[in-house]
């Protein structure tokens, strides 16, 4: 069956920095979301990527899908406390897969 | 507009219990799907509703869990008999048909600890 990888699995960020957190898929994928679940809360959804190659931004937060349509990453600059959380990649369609997820912490 | 509800926020129950959880989704939306996160591990689907029929419920683990959907509405995922491995957080999530994305909006979760 599908998978989709995430890494990495854990990313510790100083305030202010960037990082990017990468998902693959082990087949090419419709379309791509990306979640956000903060601390003790529920996944919630931040975007859907359709497009091979596709780019999309929302403030500091740019999201990419592969050319292939089997990865995406999404990057996050001037890192801030409020990004804390776990994100994470899953497609297609309704049937979801999620990837393990990226938890990030922020040290001030 | 009221947002996913789940029911109850946690249980904690013995081994070889029952328990039901209840899942009240956006009002409209068609789609209803179970999901479950078990600790540090990646969030799985469990199944999908269409109204009241299973879209889908290929991955329901065993034959210990049924989930329900009578008129559409809300839904019911019960466990019987609960097993150790059944620990983790339940998530519900809704979806209009037809919507622009395939955003799927989900619940707070229900947090099952078995004992």
């Amino acid at each position: 069956g599908q998978q989709v990888m995430q890494i990495p699995q854990y990313q510790h960020v100083q305030e202010g920095e960037d990082f990017t957190t990468y998902c693959n898929s082990s087949t090419t994928l419709s379309n791509i979301q990306w979640y956000k679940q903060r601390p003790g809360g529920h996944p919630v959804f931040l975007i859907q990527l359709v497009k091979s190659g596709e780019v999309k931004k929302q403030k500091r937060l740019t999201f990419q899908f592969g050319e292939a349509k089997k990865n995406s990453s999404l990057h996050i600059t001037a890192t801030q406390t409020t990004d804390v959380g776990t994100y994470f990649c899953a497609g297609p369609n309704y049937k979801l897969s999620f990837g393990a997820g990226t938890t990030v912490t922020v040290r001030a | 507009e009221a947002g996913v509800t789940q029911f109850p926020s946690h249980s904690v129950i013995e081994k070889g219990q029952t328990v039901t959880l209840r899942c009240d989704p956006i009002s409209g939306h068609d789609n209803l799907y179970w999901y479950r996160r078990v600790m540090g591990k990646e969030i799985k689907f469990l199944l999908h509703f269409v109204k009241e029929s299973k879209q889908d419920e290929s991955g329901m683990p065993n034959n210990r869990f049924l989930a329900e959907r009578t008129g559409g509405t809300y839904s019911t995922l019960k466990v019987q008999p609960a097993e150790l491995e059944d620990s983790g957080v339940y998530f519900c999530a809704s979806r209009q048909t037809g919507a622009s994305y395939n955003e799927q909006f989900f619940g707070p979760g229900t947090r099952l600890t078995v004992l």
